[in-house]
């Protein structure tokens, strides 16, 4: 079974400054897709970037990229130039390729990110 | 528009009684879910259904069934409801031709068992 590990429980980062919350998993597959969700005080799950194992050119959206080292299986989370509305709740998840329909998402604990003026 | 919809969004009860939460998605999407967020934010898959089909069933207590009328639709019943049900729900709605089976969540509801 996969699991996915947030080391984080909570972090800190003043206004328009970068921050990295990291993410690291355990799988046995070689095919899979890593994601990171935001869930701010509304609850409501977003997604805020993806990627594809078979990828090497880590994903980026606006402010948020990631850095994805498969051999280490890592997927740590890079927000630049953070904004108060980044203050959230951060969870990375894991799904597998090989499960055709049957699409679950494995979740780490989550961090919970703070932004300060 | 309101991509995954979820009825109620609060739902307080006492022990013992039985209660539904609905899910509807207008994505056009094939497969839906029901996850639970516990107390401490984690987050675990129930349910998946494909099609109509059920395709995840996780370990959870009889007392939970999940119903899929039509694609578009999937409910959450809990009989004979307990203090440890309290959580949120989220229904979650993806497409099995969409790359990386991307999930777009509702906006769970939060039921207190008292």
């Amino acid at each position: 079974a996969q699991t996915v590990t947030q080391s984080q429980p909570e972090m800190s980062v003043q206004e328009a400054e970068t921050v990295t919350l990291s993410c690291t998993y355990d799988t046995s597959e070689s095919d899979y897709y890593l994601f990171w969700y935001k869930q701010p005080p509304s609850r409501q799950m977003i997604l805020v970037i993806r990627q594809e194992a078979y990828k090497q050119q880590n994903a980026t959206e606006n402010r948020f990229s990631v850095n994805f080292q498969k051999a280490a299986k890592s997927f740590s989370l890079k927000i630049s130039d953070s904004q108060l509305g980044d203050a959230a709740m951060y969870f990375c998840a894991y799904r597998s390729a090989n499960t055709g329909t049957a699409s679950k998402l494995t979740f780490g604990t989550g961090t919970r990110l703070q932004v300060t003026l | 528009d309101t991509a995954v919809s979820q009825t109620p969004k609060y739902l307080v009860t006492q022990m013992g009684n039985d209660k539904s939460i609905k899910c509807e998605q207008n994505l056009g999407h094939d497969t839906m879910y029901w996850y639970k967020q516990d107390s401490k934010k984690f987050l675990k898959i129930m349910f998946s259904y494909n099609n109509k089909e059920l395709i995840i069933n996780e370990t959870v207590p009889n007392r939970f069934s999940p119903k899929s009328p039509d694609k578009a639709h999937l409910n959450l019943h809990i009989n004979s409801l307990e203090l440890g049900d309290s959580a949120v729900y989220f229904c979650a709605s993806s497409h099995s031709k969409t790359p990386a089976y991307e999930q777009y969540f509702g906006p769970g509801t939060r039921l207190t068992v008292t």
